[in-house]
């Protein structure tokens, strides 16, 4: 799988859009860029998936470079109840691979 | 009924003793996966199974073995518990698209 870095914590004001960043800059072509988030100890949640354009769910968009060496996760209207860890994972969606999770950006949700 | 479903869900335990954490899934996946978590630190990987005959060591696998009975179960077994495996326990599995966590084992080995 490939390396992924991101900042150890971000705040964001209640309301505002929350911009997450990742870098990925050894990604494979056939890798996929997965968002989870873990609040405080519960099992980690997905929160969204791309391989190249860019994505968007109830929960929350994701935008992934044209080069895909990094992408941001976006929650458009930050709650309080956003407050987590969220890890940015690469790798191949199919097959035998084990899932690693890096150390996360704590975000924290200011009122 | 959860997905996935650990138990027990806290553990207090003594030196030395052997103890086992069950994981059951109830979305048919063939992958799963055993980590630990740490106070303030990320989810590290102890175990993981492709498939009933399938099991592979992570990055942290001493001190535990597991045993995947069936698609549906996976179990992590602590043979001599030692206090530095307090922790947080996470059993998880994942189809092509997301994975699946459980709500944790709460494990302290006085």
């Amino acid at each position: 799988d490939a390396k992924t870095t991101q900042p150890t914590s971000m705040d964001c004001a209640e309301g505002r859009a929350a911009n997450l960043p990742c870098n990925h800059s050894t990604i494979s072509g056939n890798e996929y860029v997965y968002w989870y988030r873990q609040i405080h100890s519960q099992g980690p949640q997905y929160i969204i998936h791309g391989l190249k354009n860019n994505e968007t769910n109830e929960m929350a968009s994701l935008i992934i470079t044209e080069d895909r060496k990094s992408s941001t996760l976006i929650l458009p209207h930050a709650t309080l109840r956003d407050t987590a860890v969220y890890y940015c994972i690469v790798r191949v969606a199919r097959g035998a691979q084990k899932l690693v999770f890096g150390q996360g950006t704590r975000l924290t949700i200011n009122p | 009924d959860a997905d996935v479903t650990q138990t027990p869900r806290n553990r207090i335990t003594k030196t030395g003793k052997r103890i086992m954490l069950e994981c059951s899934q109830t979305k048919g996946h063939d992958r799963m996966y055993w980590y630990r978590q740490d106070p303030g630190l990320g989810l590290r990987l102890i175990y993981y199974s492709f498939d009933v005959k399938d099991i592979n060591k992570g990055e942290i696998s001493d001190g535990y073995s597991v045993s995947r009975q069936a698609q549906a179960k996976f179990s992590l077994s602590l043979e001599s518990a030692i206090p530095n495996q307090t922790a947080l326990y996470f059993c998880a599995t994942r189809d092509n698209s997301e994975a699946f966590f459980g709500q944790g084992t709460r494990l302290t080995v006085v």
